[in-house]
This record gives C-alpha cells, sequence and structure tokens, in this order.
C-alpha cells in the first residue's frame, strides 16, 4: 500500500489567497484525520471524519478553514484567505477506527507570505 | 477534555544509555494506548498499541507498559542510539471518546 498520500508537499503563496491541500487515505480505512503542526502548539488536530462525514470541526481554527470528504478516497483542506499566521506543516492521517492507530501522510508544509 | 500528559517534556542522553519516559492518562474508561515515534521533518510512525492491563510490547530496543488500574505507560530505550532521537507521542483513547487524545510528546536527544 503507497499510505495516506498528500499533495502538494511543499506550498509558498502570498496573504490573501486560496490554499488547497489534498489527502488520499489508505484505501480501506474508514476514519480520516486533519492536523497541524506548529512550534508553539504542537500537533493540533483540525477535524476529523468517520465514513465521509465530518464528526468534530471543533479544531478548526476560524471559518476561513474548510474542509471535505466528498468520498472514501479523498478529502480536501481549504484555506480562504489564507493569512501568514496559517504557515504550519498540515498532516493528514487516516485510520480502520476513530480511536485505531492513525497513519499518518507526509505533511504539506505551508508558507503564506 | 481527556487529560494525556508526557514526562519529560525533553531529554538528552549519551549514546548507549538506557532511557524510559512516562505518559499518564485518565484510568477509568480506558480503551487503547498509543505509541508514536516521530522524527524531524518526518511524520508521525505507530510503534504500539495496548489495550489490556499489564500489556509488555517490544521492538528492538523499544518497549512499553502499561498500567491501566493507575493510568500510565512507560516507554524504555535500551542502549540508546543517535538514531533513536525523535519526539515519542503517546495518544490515548477512551471508550467513550471518539478519537485519540495525544499528550505533547517526549522529545529524546541521543548524543554520539
Amino acid at each position: 500500500d503507497a499510505g495516506v498520500i498528500q499533495s502538494p508537499r511543499h506550498e509558498v503563496t502570498e496573504m490573501g489567497q486560496e490554499v488547497t491541500l489534498r489527502c488520499k487515505p489508505i484505501s480501506g480505512h474508514n476514519s480520516l484525520f486533519w492536523y497541524r503542526q506548529t512550534m508553539m502548539r504542537g500537533l493540533e488536530l483540525l477535524i476529523y471524519f468517520n465514513n465521509n462525514v465530518p464528526i468534530d470541526d471543533s479544531g478548526m481554527p476560524e471559518d476561513r478553514f474548510s474542509a471535505k470528504m466528498p468520498n472514501a478516497s479523498f478529502s480536501t483542506l481549504k484555506i480562504q484567505p489564507s493569512e501568514p499566521r496559517d504557515s504550519a506543516v498540515y498532516f493528514c492521517a487516516s485510520s480502520l477506527g476513530q480511536r485505531e492507530t492513525q497513519y499518518f501522510g507526509p505533511g504539506t508544509r505551508l508558507l503564506v507570505l | 477534555i481527556l487529560n494525556v500528559e508526557q514526562s519529560p517534556q525533553s531529554l538528552h542522553v549519551q549514546e548507549g544509555d538506557s532511557t524510559n519516559f512516562t505518559c499518564s492518562f485518565p484510568s477509568s474508561n480506558f480503551y487503547a494506548l498509543h505509541w508514536y515515534r516521530w522524527e524531524t521533518a518526518k511524520s508521525p510512525e505507530a510503534l504500539f498499541v495496548m489495550t489490556l492491563n499489564g500489556d509488555e510490547k517490544k521492538k528492538g530496543r523499544i518497549s512499553a507498559t502499561l498500567n491501566t488500574k493507575e493510568g500510565y505507560s512507560y516507554l524504555y530505550i535500551k542502549g540508546s542510539q543517535p538514531e533513536d532521537s525523535a519526539t515519542y507521542l503517546c495518544a490515548f483513547a477512551s471508550g467513550s471518546a471518539r478519537q485519540l487524545t495525544f499528550g505533547s510528546g517526549t522529545q529524546l536527544t541521543v548524543l554520539p
């Protein structure tokens, strides 16, 4: 299995631009998680899905952030408009169940200038 | 909000030393305890998942124990090597939780 796939691996954009991060979970996994890693807060859970349905989005910082999972093999995290404080590494992870071992993708390193 | 605490926050040891660190979690309504290894500039990788009180898991020089009654797990590294340098995260799942709660990690540096 290829593992969790994320794209792009690196993104540099200017403040105010829309940013879309993509994730393909491991086939057969029914839970998908979006995390953000920053120096100040470590690993933060932003949102997670179970069977393509958003279960908990309480970690999403503000309305500029949105996430979708249109099918079992694809999810997006969108930031519109982006701000410099959104600069971080964004990880996607998937698992067989909500409380099971999570398998992390390689992350997307986002820099907003 | 579930309280998952790891100690120490960071640790420096000499190559060849053995070391251990702790993950504390709520002792009620236990479901599972996970350990992850997170190297700099990489993504977290699962090491162990433990579900039963008294569980012991081992992977090479790394082992972990679990005490669900008192709410703690230890991770041990025997004969540390520089390549063991990483942040070690634990993650707790309760019977009623809908997802894992991660600790803030122990950052281990093994000096050659």
